[in-house]
């Protein structure tokens, strides 16, 4: 059961260009929602997080968008830069359930 | 130096073989964790432990144990009953207030 889905599974970009990635919901008792940026060979990095009750966050180059009614939320990172070429997984948990439930992830290359 | 640090980077096991793969963390966290990552897909959850001498089963426990004797550490024992093991595994610990926090991972290759 995929709680959690993510697109697109891979994302071409030129350098100075936005990219967005997106996931979908469907547990509406979600209340935590993360993206994690993984380098090859390396473990996951938490890169940014949001709550539901605000639409947006922005952190320096990164902003995600988070639309609840549509239960869906998005990361958007401008002025992309070829050291941002990594994977970009997000999850989401419930607070009383302590558990965090990934998307597929995107694979993101930004050619220079 | 705060974090969470898993042993051995790369770890090789012939066919029938039990291995372990240690995770310590000293960032006084209450739960770890333990995930599985597939080349190209996301992290699936084997086994959790949100306090000691407590664990929980995710959503591909068979052929794999734990142990949380300790606050600090969470290993984890590739048993013989799993078929398919070789995989990135990562370990993984959050506090009450949330925010998981991973560590480098442990590369596993069945021979």
């Amino acid at each position: 059961q995929q709680q959690v889905k993510q697109s697109p599974q891979s994302l071409i970009v030129q350098k100075g260009g936005i990219s967005i990635i997106n996931c979908a919901y469907e547990n509406t008792a979600f209340d935590y929602f993360p993206w994690y940026q993984q380098f090859p060979g390396k473990g996951p990095a938490l890169l940014i997080a949001i709550r539901p009750d605000v639409s947006e966050k922005k952190e320096g180059r990164f902003t995600i968008s988070f639309n609840k009614s549509a239960k869906q939320f998005s990361l958007h990172i401008m002025d992309s830069q070829p050291g941002d070429s990594a994977t970009y997984f997000c999850a989401a948990s419930m607070g009383s359930a302590r558990q965090l439930t990934f998307g597929s992830g995107t694979q993101l290359t930004v050619l220079p | 130096d705060g974090g969470i640090t898993q042993s051995p980077k790369y770890l090789f096991r012939k066919e029938g073989q039990n291995v372990t793969l240690s995770c310590e963390q000293n960032l006084n966290h209450d739960a770890m964790y333990w995930y599985r990552q597939d080349p190209g897909q996301g992290l699936r959850l084997i086994y959790y432990s949100q306090i000691v001498n407590d664990f929980q089963k995710g959503d591909i426990a068979e052929g794999y144990s734990v142990s949380r004797e300790k606050k600090e550490s969470f290993p984890l024992t590739v048993t013989s009953a799993q078929k398919n093991p070789t995989a990135f595994y990562l370990c993984a610990s959050t506090p009450r207030t949330g925010g998981w926090f991973f560590g480098p991972g442990t590369r596993l290759t069945v021979l």
